[in-house]
């Protein structure tokens, strides 16, 4: 079954650093995603992404972030000067079309510590 | 803000009985419902969705849809420890970016 993949599964970095998570998206999907989910709290929307551009973006996807399709395959996150806060499992997540009524496939996560 | 909300529990249940789940949404105007289950330390897993008033079964898993009284519930019919697990409600927003709306998860714990 194809699946979402994510890598790096988890990542300990330095508060300040730059940090890129990178997806693979199932092949035939048009629509990205980036979630994230801080220990014990809800799942929460970070940013979608269709035909090489942002469709939408929540609050929390400040300056600090920025997303890129860098080749056809790959959908990568980009969390410049990383702060504690940002300590959370993300999760990337494609879909076939637009939601209404289609499924979203989540990845298994990559699991970020700032320290 | 679109909101979708859940009791956290966490519920507690006997192998074998009726788990019920239950989920409020705000927006009068979603279409379409989402249950995923989520494993500790695991991304979300879809369970079962549906998009007409009504009961939609799918093997253990009957979800309920009430759109008038804006809830949705999902029952877990003869509970297995295996089903221990968070259960997440989503709700799309219809915004171009076709984003996921979840409700903070309700804790099922199935005892043996």
């Amino acid at each position: 079954e194809p699946e979402v993949t994510q890598t790096p599964s988890h990542q300990v970095t330095q508060m300040g650093q730059e940090v890129i998570l990178r997806c693979v998206p199932i092949s035939n999907h048009l629509y990205f995603y980036w979630y994230r989910q801080i220990l014990g709290q809800k799942v929460e929307f970070l940013v979608s992404f269709y035909n090489n551009e942002i469709s939408e973006k929540s609050e929390i996807f400040d300056d600090q972030f920025s997303v890129e399709r860098p080749d056809g395959s790959n959908f990568t996150l980009k969390i410049r000067s990383t702060k504690l806060e940002d300590s959370a499992m993300y999760f990337c997540a494609s879909s076939e079309t637009r939601i209404s009524g289609n499924t979203i496939y989540f990845g298994e996560g990559s699991w970020l510590t700032v320290v | 803000q679109k909101e979708v909300e859940q009791n956290s529990g966490p519920l507690s249940v006997p192998e074998g009985a009726i788990a019920s789940l239950n989920c409020t949404y705000s927006d009068r105007g979603s279409q379409s419902f989402f249950w995923y289950r989520q494993y500790s330390g695991k991304s979300p897993e879809l369970i079962m969705s549906i998009y007409s008033n009504g009961d939609k079964e799918d093997g253990r898993f009957t979800a309920q849809l009430n759109k008038a009284s804006q809830y949705v519930s999902l029952l877990i019919r003869d509970s297995q420890p295996s089903d221990s697990a968070t259960y997440l409600c989503a709700v799309p927003s219809y915004n171009q970016g076709g984003k996921l709306i979840f409700g903070q998860g309700t804790e099922l714990s199935v005892k043996p």
